[in-house]
């Protein structure tokens, strides 16, 4: 069971928007930044919004991020066939001095 | 080019010993701290450990604490996890993955993982 809560699917048509969201407690996502991850098959995973609304150079401003209290959000607008992955949200929490991860969201382009 | 590039990884059996490395390139490896995170077989990723760019602080997952042992060589620019008394659950692909920023900015460079499969 994961520390941070994230739904395990989500699904869109090309150009649609969506959203994944990911709700924590005060000790990691009331405390600390939140970082989201793009996992495609059988590769390595990808930062693609660092502290709450950064994005990496090279990520589109299509893919959003925002944080609220103790939750947050990974928006993806005018979705892409390339954007079908799975999503991780992750912060540090400061009572078990541990990084922690959402238990990812699989994100289909129907 | 920023570069991360695991070795080590392999089948063993339950109870055994195994050592992964990290070679870095590209980046002044002793300026970051870095992270192990692992992914079982059609399961979500899981932090495992983690060490600063002095070496002098390093946290575990509960899951590994007193097993596991972090490392790093900024002479070599590596980093190592040395996996002792391996169970089943340690199946997993390992990643080692660069931090930037203390505890908030994410990890921005991931290596490809090397397999490890503990199995009798």
């Amino acid at each position: 069971q994961s520390v941070l809560t994230q739904p395990p699917s989500a699904s869109g048509t090309p150009g649609q928007r969506v959203t994944i969201s990911c709700s924590g407690s005060s000790s990691n996502i009331g405390s600390n930044p939140v970082n989201w991850y793009q996992q495609l098959p059988g590769t390595a995973p990808k930062l693609v919004i660092y502290r709450n609304n950064q994005r990496p150079s090279g990520v589109p401003d299509r893919l959003s991020g925002s944080k609220s209290g103790t939750s947050a959000s990974l928006a993806i607008s005018g979705l892409q066939s390339e954007d079908e992955a799975d999503y991780y949200c992750a912060a540090w929490d400061n009572s078990l001095n541990a990084w922690v991860f959402g238990g990812g969201t699989k994100l289909t382009v129907l | 080019e920023v570069q991360l590039v695991e070795s080590g990884g392999g089948l063993v059996q339950p109870g055994g010993s195994l050592r992964l490395s990290c070679a870095a390139s590209g980046f002044t490896f002793s300026s970051y701290s870095m992270n192990w995170v692992r992914q079982a077989p059609g399961k979500g990723l899981e932090w495992v450990s983690y060490i600063s760019s002095s070496s002098t602080t390093i946290f575990y997952a509960d899951s590994v604490k007193g097993r596991f042992t972090i490392s790093g060589d900024n002479a070599k620019n590596s980093l190592f996890l040395q996996m002792n008394s391996l169970r089943y659950e340690d199946t997993a692909v390992y990643y080692c993955a660069r931090e930037p920023g203390n505890y908030s900015g994410g990890f921005d460079y991931w290596g490809q993982g090397s397999l490890v499969t503990v199995s009798s």
